[in-house]
This record gives C-alpha cells, sequence and structure tokens, in this order.
C-alpha cells in the first residue's frame, strides 16, 4: 500500500469515447503528477501539480485534460485518444515542490484503445 | 538534458545468485531514486538515495554523486525479485522533475 490510490485499474476504451482516471492520495502531499509508461519506452512526465495549480504541461496533447480539484485527487480526463495512447498511466505524489523529497506512485491504470 | 542510462538492459539469474545493476547519469543531480516495477506494473519504491549506501534487507545502493552513478545490489536473489528496476534522478527546474531511466528487466528462476 503506497498512499496513493488508482482507479479504475484497467480501462479499454474507444476512440470516440470520452473517460476519466483518477488518482487519490492520503499521504498529506502537495504535488501530484501524471507519468505515461507506454511499452518499451521510460516513464514520461505529463502534468505536474502544486497545491492545485499545474505548473507543468510537458507538452501533452489536449486530449489529455488534468483536473486537479484539491491537493488529495487529480483526475485525467481522456477524449478522443488515439491508439498510440495506449499505456500505463501513473500517478505520483511527492510532500511538496520545493524539498527534495521522494515521489510515491500509485498501482497505475493500464489504458487500451481500440 | 540529462541522460539516464541503466546496464545492464537484460538479466537472467538462478535464484539465489547475486548482481549489481548500475545507473549513469550525465549531469549534476539533486536526488536518485530506485524502483521495482514488478509483472503487474506497480511501481515500488526502493530507495530515495542522494549519496552514500542504504540497506533494505537484502536489497542496497549506492550513490556516488561526483562521480555521476548509482549502483542497486541484489543479494541471494528470489523469483519475486523478477520485474524491471528503474533508476530514476530527481533534477529542480523550478519543480520537482524525475528523469527515468529506460530499465533493467530482470528474471529470476527458480
Amino acid at each position: 500500500e503506497t498512499g496513493v490510490t488508482q482507479t479504475p485499474r484497467h480501462l479499454v476504451m474507444g476512440m470516440t469515447n470520452k473517460k476519466s482516471l483518477k488518482c487519490e492520495q492520503h499521504l498529506g502531499h502537495n504535488a501530484m503528477y501524471w507519468y505515461k509508461q507506454s511499452a518499451k519506452k521510460p516513464l514520461e512526465l505529463m502534468f505536474v501539480y502544486n497545491f492545485k495549480e499545474q505548473t507543468e504541461n510537458n507538452s501533452v496533447p489536449s486530449r489529455f485534460s488534468p483536473e486537479c480539484p484539491n491537493s488529495s485527487h487529480l483526475f485525467l480526463h481522456l477524449h478522443t485518444l488515439q491508439p498510440e495512447d495506449s499505456a500505463l498511466y501513473l500517478c505520483a505524489s511527492s510532500s511538496d515542490l520545493g524539498s527534495n523529497q521522494p515521489q510515491h506512485f500509485g498501482d497505475g491504470t493500464r489504458l487500451s484503445i481500440l | 538534458g540529462i541522460q539516464v542510462e541503466q546496464s545492464p538492459p537484460d538479466l537472467i539469474l538462478q535464484e539465489g545468485a547475486n548482481s549489481t545493476l548500475r545507473c549513469n547519469f550525465s549531469d549534476s543531480v539533486n536526488n536518485l531514486q530506485w524502483f521495482h516495477q514488478n509483472p503487474w506494473g506497480q511501481l515500488i519504491n526502493l530507495f530515495y538515495i542522494p549519496s552514500g549506501t542504504k540497506q533494505n534487507g537484502r536489497l542496497s545502493a549506492t550513490t556516488v554523486a561526483t562521480e555521476r552513478y548509482s549502483l542497486l545490489y541484489i543479494s541471494s536473489s528470489q523469483t519475486t525479485d523478477s520485474g524491471v528496476y528503474f533508476c530514476a534522478v530527481l533534477l529542480n527546474t523550478g519543480f520537482q522533475k524525475l528523469v527515468f531511466g529506460t530499465g533493467t528487466r530482470l528474471l529470476v528462476s527458480p
């Protein structure tokens, strides 16, 4: 149990569907992150939120839309995705952005686009 | 940008064997984490180690920041150690940014 919970664990969707990934952390952290892990590639940072404010968008296409309503919850809204978006999406949190504290990861959502 | 290279890319061990995984990075970093990703995709923190040596059971890690490398030692390997081991370096570019290596895929056979 890492203290970071992601739902759903698996998601299969068509290219025209709209779905959302959810992440919740119970660690009292203020910074949250979305990462994408494609097959045979390193994890790539997508978005960073600190105290609910987005501080980084790592050139992610607009078909991915993050939302952070509070410091404990992070969503990734998906619409009109492409087959190359099939990947493992991992959420992480850390105490804040300023200190060199470790990031703690959820178990991920494995997304398949038909 | 910073390059993070891991070696070997693949490793097969007999249960009970020891191994050393290496992580080289091309620039100064604030910190470094080692992770184990199990076959189900779960990414587990192993070590948070900016310098020096840490031990946790059969695992230990050493980071020599001045020479820009870190080592992960696995002793008396078990089949549950199978998976992919990632090192990730922490940069402070106005916010914490973890840059991951490409990983070492380990298979421990009984």
